[in-house]
């Protein structure tokens, strides 16, 4: 199946610091990737759609200017966490949509996960 | 995305077969079910996807009912290895493409 890598897997950072993640899709292209974000014993929320050549749209409570997303190129997007806080460690998770898919497709919503990178704020 | 409900958390023998159910009455004609699984610490990962008819994979069977307000991701031979949380997720037909993960269900394999 289709592979998305995350670097780092792990990261520890001093409180102020920023931290940048970065999501490629190793063997398709994808215009469209997903952050999301995960705390302990919680499900996955989603923090913002990622679309190579535009800019990210955020999901409601998630500080655009604190997360800053890039998306640069069809395979590679990264989340850049600014002035990361203790209250920011959490597991940031990417996934990537492979090619634009139509609506109502079987493929439309088929999205790959990357491994995860783990943040903690000290 | 149609709500779903799935049971907390199920126990499973190595070996058996693990039926995992879930429920999405709300569920509209052309919106298809998908799973994903979660093993801990790890990145989901895409399990199976159908709309109506049965399907089937190397991973995982799903199975719909005529109806579509529920369905069951069935794993025919359990191992210590399937333990993960299983997510049952309908996204929208159209429009939105990022999926909305709920509580899913807690699949413990046991030896």
């Amino acid at each position: 199946g289709a592979v998305v890598s995350q670097h780092p897997s792990w990261v520890i950072c001093k409180s102020g610091t920023s931290v940048k993640i970065e999501c490629r899709s190793l063997d398709f292209q994808a215009t469209t990737m997903f952050w999301y974000r995960q705390f302990p014993k919680q499900s996955l929320m989603l923090m913002a759609t990622s679309n190579e050549g535009s800019k990210a749209t955020y999901e409601q409570g998630v500080e655009k200017d604190k997360f800053l997303i890039n998306h640069a190129s069809l395979t590679l997007s990264t989340l850049t966490v600014t002035s990361a806080h203790p209250e920011d460690s959490s597991f940031y998770i990417c996934s990537a949509l492979p090619g634009s898919g139509t609506s109502g497709s079987s493929s439309y919503n088929e999205q790959f996960f990357g491994p995860g990178t783990r943040l903690t704020v000290l | 995305d149609a709500k779903t409900t799935q049971p907390t958390s199920m126990d499973c023998a190595e070996g058996r077969a693990a039926n995992l159910p879930c429920n999405h009455s709300t569920i509209s004609g052309n919106e298809y079910v998908y799973w994903y699984r979660q093993i801990h610490s790890q990145g989901p990962q895409y399990i199976i996807h159908g709309l109506k008819n049965n399907e089937t994979n190397e991973m995982a069977s799903l199975i719909i009912t005529e109806d579509r307000k529920s369905s069951t991701l069935i794993l025919p031979h359990a191992t210590l290895r399937d333990t993960a949380v299983y997510y049952c997720i309908v996204p929208p037909y159209m429009g939105r493409r990022a999926l909305t993960f709920g509580s899913g269900t807690r699949l413990q394999v046991q030896p």
